[in-house]
Parts: structure tokens; sequence; C-alpha cells
């Protein structure tokens, strides 16, 4: 059984630079949750993806997008990047049919923006 | 709007000693319960989960939690630290959206083992 795959693993951008990062879920995964996760601190509640619509979105500005694919692997754009976007991001999937909370987590892309 | 304290930042201590983390959860509902660790530089693994039944939980590598509705707790504990469960560890409750469970973290508590 294959785990959730997250790339790139790091990248590095500049200020107003866009920026995509890729998620595979595990298999039998649908739902697909990315979580922000700065230096010292939680993960943070981006969105939430579950059958290819947003099912659910935390306190970021739109400039944070995302997508999910048929196969159920997602995309997190960030446009226009701010210093303070430097983290890394958490891509976490969920079993099909089960509404409990329990995540799989990637191992993230560590994003730095100078 | 659900929220987890986890009051200890880091927490220090000595190799074979017992450990207990603390977290607070504030949820209007009956809460889904998560604790998670992440070594450096990977992703959470989940520890144990508490959703109803039995208050104290078993999870994987020797860790248990109690719920304390009473005190909105759900304390992580281990009876004898080993020097690899040096780790951040995040409690976690699952607050319902749109017909799933999205987990709002703690800070986390740093645990660090001394031989």
């Amino acid at each position: 059984e294959t785990g959730v795959t997250q790339s790139p693993t790091h990248l590095i951008k500049t200020r107003g630079q866009q920026v995509t990062l890729r998620c595979s879920s595990q298999s039998g995964h649908n739902t697909v949750s990315w979580y922000q996760q700065a230096l010292g601190q939680g993960p943070q509640f981006i969105f939430q993806y579950y059958r290819e619509e947003e099912n659910g979105r935390g306190n970021f500005p739109p400039r944070f997008s995302g997508l999910q694919f048929p196969n159920y692997s997602s995309e997190l754009n960030v446009n226009a990047l701010e210093l303070d976007d430097s983290a890394l991001y958490l891509c976490a999937s969920s079993p099909v049919g089960e509404n409990t909370g329990e995540l799989f987590f990637g191992e993230g892309s560590r994003l730095t923006v100078l | 709007a659900q929220s987890v304290t986890q009051p200890d930042i880091h927490i220090t201590v000595s190799e074979g000693a017992s450990l207990e983390l603390r977290c607070n959860y504030s949820y209007g509902a009956t809460p889904y319960l998560f604790w998670y660790v992440q070594s450096p530089g990977q992703g959470l693994q989940l520890l144990l989960k508490y959703f109803s039944g039995d208050t104290l939980v078993q999870g994987i590598k020797g860790f248990e939690a109690e719920f304390k509705r009473s005190q909105s707790s759900f304390n992580l504990r281990k009876p004898s630290v080993h020097w690899s469960d040096a780790a951040e560890y995040f409690c976690a409750v699952g607050a319902a959206s749109g017909g799933s469970y999205i987990p709002t973290f703690g800070r986390g508590t740093s645990l660090i083992v001394h031989p």
C-alpha cells in the first residue's frame, strides 16, 4: 500500500512568485486536506477536498487555492508569495466512508520564500 | 470554534522515566480527539484516537491517553520513555464540517529524552 506522497520536498521562491505543490493520496482515500506548519507551530488547516469539491476552508486568503483530480490527487497553489508563506506544507488523506477526522500525512513540502 | 491548548512547549525526561503530555480542548459537542507524533523532517503519524466508549485508549508505541470530559482534557502518557520517543507531539480535536471531521491541532510539545 502506497502512502501519501508529496512533491517537491523542498523549494525556494521569491516574494511575489507563484508555487504549486502536489500530493498523491493513499490508495483508497478520497479526501485530501492541506495544512501549513510554520516553524515551531502546529499544523494550520488550509482546506479540504472531497470528490473534487472544496469541503471546508480555514482562515487563509483566496491566493491559496487548490484542486482535486479524479484520481484523488491534489494540488495546492499559492499566488503572490509573501515571506510569511515560508513553512512546511502538509498533505493528508482520509479513507473512503470514514468521517472520523483521522488523517494520513505525507512528509511535506518545505517552502522558503526569500 | 474548537481549539486545543498544549501548555508545555518543551518536556525533558530521562530515558526509562514516565511521561505525561497535557492537552486541553474546547469544543461544544462530543469531541473526536487525537494524538499525533512528528519526528524531525517527517509528516505526522497517528498515535491514538478517542471517538467514544472507554475513556482510556491505547495507541501505538506503548502510548495511552485518557479522556476526561469534566476537565476537557486528553493527556498522553507512557510508563517508560525510550530515546526514540524524542519528537514533537500534537494533540488535535476533530470538528464536524460538511459531513467530515477536520482536526484542529495544538501548537505541539517537544519531547527531549536524556540518556
